[in-house]
C-alpha cells in the first residue's frame, strides 16, 4: 500500500539548476496535482492532471512545467531554479475532480 | 477572490482540553468541504469531509466538523485532545472544476 510516493524527499539547489521530482501513486488515479506549501499561503496548485497525456495550469505555474506520459506518474520540473522556488512541494492524486485527495510525504526545496 | 480563513495560525492545548478550529470560506456556490490532518513527518491525510446532507460531519480519531451555509463556516471540532493530535490542520473547500482552496493551516500542540 505505498499511495502516492515523492522522490526525493529533500533537495538543495543553486539559482539557475534543474531538477525534476516525481511522484508515483498506485491507486489507478486518473488525477494527479502538484501543489506547493508556503508559510502562512496554505497550498496553492501549480499543475494538475486529468488523465495519461494531459496537463493543465493551476494557479501559480510560472517557472514549471509537467509531464503524464504514464498514468501513474506525474513530474514536475524545474528549468531554471529560483530562490522564490524554495518550498514544499506535495503531489496528490484522486479518483475525481471533487473527491478527497490523497497526497505524498513532500519534497523541501531550498534554492540558494 | 474566493479564500479559505483559517482563524488561528497557532492553537496550544492541554490533554483532555476541547477543540475547536475555525474554517470560514468566501463562495456563494455548491462546495465541498474537507479537513486534512499533517502529523510531523507525514502526509497531509483526510479528517473528515462534507458533500451534502446531514450537515455534522463525523470523522476519524473522534473529530467532527459542522456545516452552517449561512455562516459560510466549517468548523472542526474535538470534545477531548490528546498528545497525538499535535498536528497541522488545513481546512479545503473545493468549489468546482479543479479549484480546490486550501486555508493557510493551524498548528495544533497538545501539552501532556
Amino acid at each position: 500500500n505505498a499511495g502516492v510516493t515523492q522522490t526525493p524527499k529533500f533537495r538543495v539547489l543553486k539559482t539557475g539548476q534543474s531538477m525534476t521530482l516525481l511522484c508515483a501513486q498506485d491507486m489507478n488515479h486518473e488525477y494527479m496535482y502538484w501543489y506547493r506549501q508556503d508559510p502562512g499561503m496554505g497550498l496553492r496548485l501549480i499543475h494538475y492532471s486529468v488523465g495519461e497525456g494531459t496537463t493543465a495550469k493551476g494557479e501559480v505555474p510560472d517557472g514549471y512545467n509537467v509531464s503524464r506520459l504514464k498514468k501513474q506518474n506525474f513530474l514536475l520540473g524545474l528549468e531554471s531554479a529560483a530562490p522564490s522556488q524554495t518550498s514544499v512541494y506535495f503531489c496528490a492524486s484522486s479518483t475525481t475532480r471533487n473527491t478527497e485527495a490523497f497526497f505524498g510525504q513532500g519534497t523541501r526545496l531550498t534554492v540558494v | 477572490a474566493q479564500s479559505v480563513s483559517q482563524h488561528n495560525h497557532h492553537v496550544i492545548l492541554s490533554e483532555a482540553a476541547s477543540l475547536e478550529l475555525g474554517c470560514n470560506y468566501s463562495y456563494g456556490g455548491t462546495v465541498n468541504l474537507f479537513w486534512y490532518v499533517q502529523y510531523p513527518g507525514q502526509h497531509l491525510q483526510l479528517l473528515l469531509k462534507y458533500f451534502s446532507g446531514d450537515p455534522l460531519v463525523k470523522g476519524i480519531k473522534g473529530f467532527e466538523a459542522e456545516f452552517i451555509k449561512s455562516k459560510f463556516s466549517f468548523n472542526l471540532r474535538k470534545p477531548s485532545v490528546q498528545w497525538s493530535d499535535t498536528a497541522e490542520y488545513f481546512c479545503a473547500v473545493h468549489t468546482g472544476g479543479f479549484k480546490t482552496i486550501f486555508g493557510a493551516g493551524t498548528r495544533l500542540f497538545v501539552k501532556a
